[in-house]
């Protein structure tokens, strides 16, 4: 079966401090995505990249940026986090354009 | 990108037939029609896609109008399990994109 694994269920962070949120897939799929979830809001795209080291803005990138060193990692930073960037972080992975996406179970981010 | 337009919510009991619409009536030729659900506390998972003709698979029907601007996605047999956001996507054939999530269809399944 295809995992994809984000690295917390749930986080806690303070306001102003450095984010990292990191996601795995094991199926060395080319395209990886970061969203947030809100009540009312519905899944919006921050990031997403269809190769390492390539990335593409998403609908609502301002205050993120991402990291796509190896195929099977994808980062979301916060460089500075804060408390409207409280939120559920969804990660997903798919091969290519028009197969599949598999997400991961997300996380929950409180920013204190 | 092509826009979609899904009920805020659904109700049907269990054990009936339950029929999704979407429209996409700006779809573009090469625009596949993908169907995704978010069971409570879970990320979202695949369901479905096509182009033109109906699809089935063990999950749910796909069926899609003849001019493709709207689309069904049709769970033949309702259980509790089945109780989901649902989301109707518009995807390019080609080219890297994406994936744009609408707010989707609320479904209640009453027991």
């Amino acid at each position: 079966d295809v995992k994809v694994t984000q690295s917390s269920r749930y986080l806690v962070k303070r306001t102003g401090e450095k984010v990292f949120l990191e996601c795995v897939q094991d199926m060395d799929h080319e395209n990886m995505f970061w969203y947030r979830q809100d009540p009312g809001l519905g899944l919006r795209l921050i990031y997403f990249s269809y190769d390492v080291k390539m990335k593409e803005k998403g609908d609502i990138p301002e205050g993120y940026s991402v990291s796509r060193e190896k195929k099977e990692r994808f980062s979301l930073i916060l460089e500075s986090a804060s408390t409207n960037q409280t939120s559920m972080y969804l990660c997903a992975s798919r091969w290519g354009s028009n197969t599949e996406a598999f997400f991961g179970q997300g996380t929950r981010l409180t920013v204190v | 990108d092509a826009k979609t337009t899904q009920p805020n919510s659904m109700e049907s009991n269990e054990e009936e037939p339950v029929h999704l619409p979407c429209n996409h009536s700006t779809i573009s030729g090469t625009d596949y029609i993908h169907w995704y659900r978010q069971l409570p506390s879970q990320g979202p998972e695949y369901v479905i896609h096509g182009l033109t003709s109906n699809v089935n698979n063990r999950m749910a029907s796909l069926a899609i109008a003849e001019d493709r601007k709207s689309s069904t996605l049709i769970l033949h047999r309702a259980t509790l399990r089945d109780a989901a956001v649902y989301y109707c996507i518009l995807r390019d054939g080609g080219g890297a994109d994406g994936l744009t999530f609408g707010k989707g269809t609320h479904l209640i399944i009453q027991p």
